[in-house]
């Protein structure tokens, strides 16, 4: 049953703390991306990779890490750094090359208190 | 900088109405549009849209794409509870497989 997983579908953290969000794909898709969805303004990208090994800043990337070490996993860190962390985070992955369609995880809703 | 926007933002229709959503881009090297629905949690898929004037057709749910003009529309007819959603348009840009997304709008249909 190939698809986007993604963990924990809700998290809850304290101020100051590091945390990772999982992304897991079985699709093959060599393109993996990390969006952030806040109410009334859609998603923004944070990272993406188009291969593994390699991956670019989104337009909001401040305050967030990644590292694409497999193909099938693409994991966010969202440091202290970041100001406002609170959100609802996506994954998604596409096969690349023009493909167009984005593949959508669940979803993880990140409360940061 | 590239942007994609949508509108309306919101929308309140009742069963049976016909509905228009619109998309417009300002990109680089435009590849693609996508539409896709969002319900509760992940996007779904509706239509890749990548030549001009080609409606695609899904039931009721049609979009066509006009590159002159840099936008799409998303029509819905005979609109349905169902149907209530956040639509999210998408464009695809260069060869980075990057792609922006409008704000949404946010449609809800009442019985």
């Amino acid at each position: 049953d190939g698809g986007i997983t993604q963990s924990p579908k809700y998290l809850f953290r304290k101020e100051g703390q590091n945390v990772t969000l999982s992304c897991e794909q079985n699709l093959n898709h060599d393109a993996m991306y990390w969006y952030r969805q806040d109410p009334g303004q859609g998603l923004r990208l944070i990272y993406y990779s188009q291969i593994v090994n390699d991956f670019q800043k989104g337009d909001i990337a401040e305050g967030y890490s990644v590292s694409r070490e497999k193909k099938e996993s693409f994991p966010l860190t969202v440091t202290s750094a970041q100001k406002n962390p609170t959100a609802f985070y996506l994954c998604a992955s596409s096969a690349g090359g023009g493909s167009g369609e984005q593949y959508f995880g669940p979803g993880t809703r990140l409360t940061v208190t | 900088e590239d942007k994609v926007v949508q509108s309306p933002l919101s929308l309140v229709v009742h069963e049976g109405d016909t509905v228009t959503l619109n998309c417009s881009y300002e990109v680089t090297n435009f590849r693609s549009l996508l539409w896709y629905k969002q319900e509760k949690k992940a996007p779904t898929f509706l239509f890749m849209l990548t030549s001009s004037g080609i409606e695609k057709k899904s039931g009721r749910l049609s979009s066509i794409l006009d590159k002159k003009e840099l936008s799409s529309i998303l029509n819905i007819t005979a609109t349905q509870t169902g149907d209530s959603a956040i639509y999210l348009c998408a464009v695809e840009v260069g060869n980075f497989n990057k792609f922006y997304f409008g704000s949404g709008t946010k449609l809800n249909v009442k019985p």
